[in-house]
């Protein structure tokens, strides 16, 4: 079963700072979604990264993926309280089309 | 695009009765997932649809959880003899006949099992 962490679980930091995090899933995958999460609203597509090398960019936010480390990140730049959701990151068993994998998410704290 | 509508958005139940919730994808989107959120953790994959035929289920859905979308349009997701285990957040997603196209999530259903 293929699974996918996420750290940190928690990340609280100050508006204007930079801050990444990291997305690691345990099997082969040429996709992979990142989504934002509000409290108590539903997920919110944010980027699709298809390939190796891909980076994708909206915003403060920055995602990159390396399918040959099984890594992906999401780069915050100069944080706003705006930011402040959790974010999860979802693979998908290739083959398989359908089944997305999700991360525990990591809860984003911006400070003023 | 009105979006993915779920109902009810809330849900008390007694241990042991049966519950049914609905969900309404987006039109044009052929793809339909159901997902569970516990707090604090990501969405748990259930099943999946394209168009009426449901093609892969969890090996982790108890027989006491069965889904359905008849005409290829909305589905419902009936959990029957609930258990307080069965407390959690139920999640819809829908998303168009691509290959790489992202999930469309609704605003999910909430079940308290008392």
């Amino acid at each position: 079963e293929l699974k996918v962490e996420q750290n940190p679980l928690f990340l609280s930091m100050q508006e204007g700072k930079n801050y990444t995090i990291y997305c690691n899933y345990s099997t082969t995958s040429d996709r992979l979604y990142w989504y934002r999460q509000d409290p108590g609203k539903s997920l919110e597509s944010l980027f699709v990264l298809l390939s190796n090398g891909a980076v994708k960019q909206e915003g403060r936010l920055m995602a990159s993926l390396d399918t040959k480390a099984r890594l992906s990140t999401l780069h915050i730049t100069a944080a706003v309280h705006d930011l402040s959701a959790t974010y999860f990151c979802a693979v998908v068993l290739p083959n398989t089309g359908n089944q997305f994998y999700f991360g525990t998410g990591t809860s984003l704290t911006v400070i003023p | 695009d009105t979006g993915v509508s779920q109902n009810p958005r809330h849900k008390i139940t007694k241990r042991g009765q049966n519950v049914t919730f609905r969900c309404d994808p987006i039109s044009e989107h052929n793809r339909l997932y159901w997902y569970r959120q516990t707090l604090g953790q990501g969405p748990e994959f259930l099943t999946y649809f394209q168009n009426e035929a449901q093609l892969e289920k969890s090996r982790l859905l108890s027989d006491r959880f069965s889904a359905e979308r008849p005409k290829g349009s909305f589905s419902t997701l009936e959990i029957q003899r609930t258990e307080q285990g069965d407390s959690a957040m139920y999640l819809c997603a829908s998303s168009q006949d691509r290959l790489n196209s992202p999930l469309h999530f609704g605003n999910g259903t909430r079940l308290t099992v008392t």
